[in-house]
This record gives structure tokens, sequence and C-alpha cells, in this order.
């Protein structure tokens, strides 16, 4: 079973800021289906990337994705308030039929 | 647009069944499956399975297995999740979500529902 391992798990930073968000496969996995959401309080999870580093509809270019193998990053170019909220990684493992979704990485306003 | 409505809120006691309810609009529902993620309070997203609306196969984790059972109604383009044997760790908010390929990420939620488990 792959794991996703997220870090860090808080990261604390003002608007403005970049902030750089990491998820570690547990084993080497398919970037074609590594994916990244965003979720708020109260609201339905947002996807953000897909294919590691495919921005959704409607997802603005402040937002980018990259990654392969084990080690996947999203990154927010400049911090708007409306960005903090929890980030989550997820995978598909097409051979099992599964979805796996990291623990999370909270980003908190400084 | 595609739109997924879920059932309202429920409280169950521990050991009941709970059924959550989630009905498509804005796409042939027989095109795409449907995913079940939970949210434990504090916690992350958690995957609980996936129907094919088309064929009416199922998977979901090791974990669930046994306990979980989704279906769905194409007459109605919906939906159904049955949890039973509910712990009071199951208090959770429940989403559906559908997607056109694995490849694209889960693109379409529902709003959630919440279950709350309490004697």
């Amino acid at each position: 079973e792959i794991v996703l391992t997220q870090s860090p798990d808080t990261l604390s930073l003002s608007p403005g800021e970049r902030a750089t968000l990491f998820c570690r496969a547990s084993q080497s996995v398919s970037a074609s289906y590594l994916a990244w959401y965003q979720h708020k309080p109260g609201q339905a999870p947002r996807l953000l990337v897909y294919g590691a580093s495919n921005r959704a509809t409607g997802i603005p270019d402040m937002f980018s994705g990259s990654g392969s193998g084990t080690d996947f990053t999203l990154t927010i170019s400049r911090l708007e308030p409306e960005d903090f909220a929890v980030y989550y990684c997820q995978h598909y493992d097409s051979s099992r039929g599964m979805y796996t979704f990291g623990q999370g990485t909270k980003l908190e306003i400084k | 647009q595609v739109q997924l409505v879920q059932s309202g809120a429920a409280v169950k006691k521990p050991g009941a069944s709970v059924k959550v309810s989630c009905k498509a609009s804005g796409y042939t529902f027989t095109n795409y499956g449907i995913i079940w993620v939970r949210q434990v309070p504090g916690q992350g997203l958690e995957w609980m399975g996936w129907i094919s609306a088309h064929s009416g196969n199922t998977n979901s984790p090791q974990k669930f297995q046994g306990r979980v059972t989704m279906t769905t109604d194409t007459s109605t383009s919906t939906a159904y999740m049955e949890l039973r044997s509910l712990r009071s760790d199951d208090t959770a908010l429940y989403y559906c979500a559908t997607n056109k390929s694995p490849r694209l990420g889960i693109d379409h939620w529902g709003q959630g529902t919440l279950v709350t488990v309490s004697s």
C-alpha cells in the first residue's frame, strides 16, 4: 500500500510570501496520477493540480506542481489571504484501483 | 454543469447503520464513477471507496471492506453509501465525488454530509 507523507504538517507564512509544500510517496509512483487539493472549513475540497503539474480548470498560475518518482511539490508563488487552508496530495494506484491521500499540510497566517 | 447533491445530516447510535445519498446532475451518470471520501473531525481526507455507475463494480480499502456498501440507482442518477456497525469514530463529514478519469484528479464534489454517531 502506498503511503503519502506531506511536510511540513503546518506552514506559517505571511501574505505575499511563497509557499512550498511537499509530498513524499513510500514508493515510486506515476506522476500521471498525483493530484493536489485545497480544503477550507465548510467547503468541499478543490482540485488544484492533476498529473503532478497540470493546473485544474480555473486555477490561477500562482499555483504550480512539480515532481516525479517519490517526491512532489506544490508551490504557491505569492500568498493571498484566501490561500490559507489545508492542502492535500492524493495518488491513484492504477494497478489496484485505489486512492490515497496524504495527511495534509495546514497553511496558516503568520 | 456537474452537480452532486448529498442527503442531509444524520445522527445515529453506535451499532446502527447510515445510508448517505448523492444525486448527480449535469452529466451522463453512467459515464463516470462515484468516489466516497470522509473527514473525521481534526483529521485528514480518507478514501472510502469507489463505484462504477456503469457496471456497479466497487473497490474500497481493506479498512472498510465488510462494513461499507456502495450502490447506484441509474434511474435517478443517485449513488448511495451505507456504513454499518457505526462507532463513535465514524463521526465525520462524508463526501461523494466524481471524475472523468483518475488521471484528471477528483474535480467535482458534493457538499458533504455530517454523520454523528452518539449514544
